[in-house]
């Protein structure tokens, strides 16, 4: 299995409140995304790093932040969080953008 | 970025060859083609991708059709661990990033 653990693996926290995920790998992977996971609408690509300080906004880019400062952690922020971003948070390696790896995920609750 | 149809649902019974279609007739001819399945309470695994030939590997085989607008997943011999969702996903080669569909939902009836 690729080396890549998400913390935390669950987190319930209140409307309006900052909170960061972290992706962490040991691969050396170059590049790294953050989907998303909602019953009824599948797997959706938020941000992508394709190398350190280099990212690029996804398919639901809106009300989330990320930085890549090294090669091994790749950071999503939710500035406020809203009820609309509870779901399932899957990080993803890869290293040449053919296959992708993905960690276990993180079930946020925002109430 | 070009589109796939797929079932949403295909049953099979258990130690039987399963074919996985997948539909992507405004394929272009620099798309990759993917597949990842997953798995209940997972994250999604990489299962297998081409180009224009068929390709196999460990875990199964990908049959692409002449004109590239249709695609087949095969897994050889089903266990009841095959049960997942499939994505049949495409990916231009310039394309950093891969755009997830609803996939296809595997039962596998023991």
């Amino acid at each position: 299995d690729a080396g890549i653990t998400q913390s935390p693996r669950h987190k319930v926290t209140e409307t309006g409140t900052p909170v960061t995920l972290r992706c962490h790998q040991t691969e050396n992977h170059r590049y790294m995304y953050w989907y998303r996971q909602d019953p009824g609408h599948g797997l959706r690509l938020i941000h992508y790093s394709y190398g350190v300080k280099d990212t690029d906004k996804g398919e639901v880019s809106d009300g989330y932040s990320v930085s890549r400062s090294k090669t091994e952690d790749f950071l999503l922020t939710l500035e406020s969080a809203t009820s609309s971003q509870t779901s399932v948070y899957f990080c993803a390696i890869s290293h040449s953008s053919y296959e992708q790896y993905f960690g276990p995920g993180t079930r946020l609750t925002v109430t | 970025d070009a589109k796939t149809t797929q079932p949403n649902s295909m049953e099979s019974n258990e130690e039987e060859p399963v074919h996985l279609p997948c539909n992507h007739s405004t394929i272009s001819g620099t798309d990759y083609i993917h597949w990842y399945r997953q798995l209940p309470s997972q994250g999604p695994e990489y299962v297998i991708h081409g180009l224009t030939s068929n390709v196999n590997n460990r875990m199964a085989s990908l049959a692409i059709a002449e004109d590239r607008k249709s695609s087949t997943l095969i897994l050889h011999r089903a266990t009841l661990r095959d049960a997942a969702v499939y994505y049949c996903i495409l990916r231009e080669n310039r394309d950093d990033k891969i755009i997830f569909g609803k996939g296809t939902r595997l039962h596998i009836l023991p």
